[in-house]
């Protein structure tokens, strides 16, 4: 069964505090994703990436930064960790192919700033 | 500004009833329509839609394309209580591998 795989269900942090989300999957997917997830906003895309060592800003990237040293693995990380960066975090990824096959989604990352 | 709507945001029903979910979209080249269930954790795919007015079956669920009319709706009938879920809408736009996602409805079925 292919999997994408999120390090913490539940994660709670201090502000300030340099935080590191990560997601792993293991079926051999070109792209991954990060996205934030918040009732009344849907899901936003925060960064993704379609290689190794390859990251693009989504729509709201500003807080965070990425990392992709292997295929496998897409590192999230909040820099300095504030209260608006309460939320549910997702990891997806997906083939690159002619026809866009859709995301799989990992469980998902709640994370609390306090 | 490339944006996905989905109404109602939230809606309650009792078990049996058929309910139909909306989903407008406005996206700069098009390739695919996405429905997601999400519960408790990471949303699970349901029906990809690429082509206008083939409908797309699964059980009680189905799903329908309109390019021309630029939405999509989520049909299900004979609903159960394992049924409450959000229902995600999310559209592709050409060559990016990106989805943009509504905010989704909230679907609750009382037994």
């Amino acid at each position: 069964d292919v999997k994408v795989t999120q390090s913490s269900r539940y994660l709670v942090k201090r502000t300030g505090e340099k935080v590191f989300l990560e997601c792993v999957q293991d079926m051999d997917h070109e792209n991954m994703f990060w996205y934030r997830q918040d009732p009344g906003l849907g899901l936003r895309l925060i960064y993704f990436s379609y290689d190794v060592k390859m990251k693009e800003k989504g729509d709201i990237p500003e807080g965070y930064s990425v990392s992709r040293e292997k295929k496998e693995r897409f590192s999230l990380i909040l820099e300095s960790a504030s209260t608006n960066q309460t939320s549910m975090y997702l990891c997806a990824s997906s083939l690159s192919d002619r026809l866009g096959w859709g995301y799989t989604f990992g469980s998902g990352t709640r994370l609390t700033v306090v | 500004e490339d944006k996905v709507v989905q109404s109602p945001l939230s809606l309650v029903v009792h078990e049996g009833d058929t309910v139909t979910l909306n989903c407008s979209y406005e996206v700069t080249n098009f390739r695919s329509l996405l429905w997601y269930k999400q519960e408790k954790k990471a949303p699970t795919f349901l029906f990809m839609l690429t082509s206008s007015g083939i409908e797309k079956k699964s059980g009680r669920l189905s799903s329908i394309l309109d390019k021309k009319e630029l939405f999509s709706i989520l049909n299900i009938t004979a609903t159960q209580t394992g049924d409450s879920a959000v229902y995600l809408c999310a559209v592709e736009e050409s060559g990016t591998y990106k989805y943009i996602f509504g905010t989704g409805t909230r679907l609750k079925v009382l037994a």
